[in-house]
């Protein structure tokens, strides 16, 4: 079956560059995802990545997808005090809106 | 435009107590999943429900069961709950094959379950 993966804990500089590392299993994904949950909110989409293309930037977002080893990071450059909260990476079911998660990573930024 | 809205936000029920969550919809959106978080872990999809019936179900056994409403409002229910049913509750709201970008997540509903 279908499983995600990522590691659980991460803690960096403000100013430095944060990078969030998922495997996942299902290689049938049109789409991947990084979704952002801090605490008392709901998740938030904050990028995906389209299955045939290997990196995307959207401002201080980098991902790249390495399709052969089934592997998705999430760079944040310049990681601010207000990134710290849980990153979620995701892949649909049958590519439809119905999400498996990965475990989640804690981000934590200190001054 | 209203975003997605939980009830309650907190709960504490007895083992085999039932239970009823409530999610309303994003304004325009028809499609309502339902998703369970263990504390520390993702979350996990439950079910969706589209046009008032169940439109796709994850790993999750009978005693979790839903509604929607012709307003698009829905309702997850969970018959003889187990002490591993506690979870933080999510429920995402879409317009039907829109795809992720277009669904919206709320705040959740936390259950204890003692």
């Amino acid at each position: 079956g279908e499983d995600v993966e990522q590691s659980l804990f991460l803690s960096v500089r403000e100013g430095d560059s944060s990078v969030i590392n998922c495997t996942y299993t299902d290689s049938s994904s049109t789409y991947l995802y990084w979704y952002k949950q801090e605490p008392g909110a709901g998740l938030q989409l904050l990028t995906y990545i389209f299955s045939n293309m290997d990196m995307k930037q959207d401002q201080r977002l980098t991902v790249l997808l390495n399709k052969k080893d089934k592997h998705l990071s999430l760079r944040i450059a310049d990681t601010q005090t207000g990134d710290s909260a849980i990153y979620f990476c995701a892949e649909s079911i049958e590519n439809t809106d119905k999400l498996i998660f990965g475990t989640g990573t804690r981000l934590q930024v200190f001054p | 435009e209203t975003g997605v809205t939980q009830s309650p936000t907190h709960l504490i029920k007895t083992r085999g107590q039932q239970v009823t969550l409530r999610c309303s919809s994003q304004s325009g959106h028809n499609t309502v999943s339902w998703y369970q978080q263990a504390l520390g872990q993702g979350p996990q999809f439950i079910f969706q429900y589209y046009r008032e019936e169940e439109n796709g179900r994850g790993n999750f056994p009978p005693r979790f069961s839903g509604l929607q409403f012709p307003n698009y409002s829905s309702e997850l229910n969970v018959n003889a709950l187990e002490l591993d049913d506690s979870a933080l509750y999510l429920c995402a709201s879409s317009p039907f094959g829109q795809g992720v970008d277009e669904q919206y997540f709320g705040p959740g509903t936390r259950l204890t379950v003692t």
